[in-house]
């Protein structure tokens, strides 16, 4: 079954304490896997796609890395305003009419202390 | 630049009522797509449609419809609500192949 688990669920880090957040997937033919940053009460916000092994994207303090079976968003030296959820999802097996489906992960909560 | 407009926000039902939530795009993109969010559940598939006049189901469409007359609007109705239905609707458009873009959400409460 395609599925989609995110580890830790929550994390808590002091500013400028870098960590990596945890998406391990299992999916018939991954044709994409996709980082959402979601702040409360906002719909997910687009970060990065990664399409195969090996392959590695970054955005200010957030860089996100893809192997066979697993994706890293490691995030350094983070401010407070990094604190969201991070929702890690997979573009599975195709739909009808060519609609690739999107399994999601539940997120991890990440918050930043001064 | 609006991108995916959801309305209302927020809406208390009452079991049994119906309403519609309404979603519209202007990015011109070919899928549109609903999905809820629960607590400690990943996002999950409602309806989508890969253009005008075609909608299909995903992974929990009981108890919703669907329509898409215009390739910017894409309506979500509930037929009789019940309150396994309360959650957070999220409207989800995109390209072929490309990344989702995500409405604000509508938070739904059915008593």
């Amino acid at each position: 079954e395609d599925q989609v688990t995110q580890s830790p669920e929550a994390l808590r880090l002091q500013e400028g304490e870098s960590s990596s957040l945890n998406c391990s997937y299992t999916v018939s033919g991954l044709r994409g896997l996709f980082w959402y940053r979601q702040d409360p009460g906002k719909g997910p916000e687009f970060l990065f796609t990664l399409y195969s092994a090996g392959e590695e994207k970054e955005k200010e303090r957030l860089k996100a890395t893809l192997t066979k079976k697993e994706s890293f968003l490691h995030i350094t030296a983070p401010k407070p305003e990094d604190s969201a959820t991070y929702l890690c999802a997979v573009q599975g097996p195709m739909f009808s009419g060519g609609y690739n489906k999107l399994i999601f992960g539940a997120g991890t909560r990440l918050a930043v202390h001064p | 630049n609006a991108g995916v407009t959801q309305t209302p926000k927020f809406q208390v039902l009452k079991t049994g009522q119906s309403m519609t939530l309404q979603c519209a795009q202007d990015m011109n993109h070919e899928y549109m797509s609903w999905y809820r969010q629960d607590p400690g559940m990943g996002l999950r598939l409602i309806h989508y449609s890969v253009g005008a006049g075609i909608t299909d189901q995903g992974e929990v469409p009981n108890g919703y419809n669907v329509s898409r007359s215009t390739t910017e609007d894409f309506p979500l109705r509930l037929l009789s609500a019940a309150p396994s239905q309360t959650s957070v609707y999220f409207c989800a458009s995109s390209s072929y192949g490309a990344e989702a873009f995500f409405g604000q959400g509508t938070r739904l409460t059915v008593v």
